[in-house]
């Protein structure tokens, strides 16, 4: 158990319709990823935050966005979803400096 | 960011070393080297990581080149557990984002 919980596990949803995927870090950690991995992918990475601050950002689209709560909990929106969105997404969690992440299992999206 | 560059994929008998080769040629002298695995259908998980020289840990360890071209990735004695995306990442040290970066990765095939 990496102490990342991300929810849901699974999430099937329509075309055109809007997400939230949801991520705990590891206690004590301010810094978030989000990844999108989709089928036999690489993990492309879409966005960092840092204690509520948006800290740097990769590949990822104007239907997506995201944030850090006060808690240091973070939600990732997607948007007018299309096919091609389906993917697992992680989260991910660091403290401090350079060290380790820790990633969640994953919510698996299927786009239909 | 630095790239890294991995073979596509690898094989190793059980019970024997395992050498994980990464070119990272652009590496600059804050950049730390990073190695995350990936099992099937679950998040990556943390290995290893350093900056100029070699390091252990329970897991695996990281034999960094002299001139920091380069590193390897060593699992003792592979078993069919290690079978895994292998990722060789660089970190820079100092932006202030320590985003994480992944390639392709190494497939390791483990051979009973």
């Amino acid at each position: 158990d990496s102490g990342v919980t991300q929810t849901p596990k699974h999430l099937i949803t329509a075309t055109g319709q809007r997400v939230t995927l949801r991520c705990s870090p590891r206690s004590g950690d301010l810094s978030v990823y989000w990844y999108q991995q989709s089928l036999d992918q690489g993990l492309q990475f879409l966005i960092q935050y840092y204690n509520g601050e948006e800290r740097a950002k990769g590949n990822i689209l104007e239907r997506f966005s995201a944030q850090q709560f006060p808690d240091l909990h973070s939600e990732l929106n997607l948007s007018s979803l299309e096919l091609g969105d389906s993917a697992l997404y992680f989260c991910a969690s660091s403290g401090g400096g350079n060290t380790e992440a820790f990633f969640g299992q994953g919510t698996r999206l299927t786009v239909v | 960011d630095a790239k890294t560059t991995q073979p596509n994929s690898m094989e190793s008998n059980e019970e024997e070393p395992v050498h994980l080769p990464c070119n990272h040629s652009t590496i600059s002298g804050t950049d730390y080297i990073h190695w995350y695995r990936q099992l099937p259908s679950q998040g990556p998980e943390y290995v290893i990581h350093g900056l100029t020289s070699n390091v252990n840990n329970r897991m695996a360890s990281l034999a960094i080149a002299e001139d920091r071209k380069s590193s390897t990735l060593i699992l003792h004695r592979a078993t069919l557990r290690d079978a895994a995306v292998y990722y060789c990442i660089l970190r820079d040290g100092t932006s202030g984002t320590y985003k994480y970066i992944f390639g392709t990765g190494t497939r390791l095939k483990v051979l009973a």
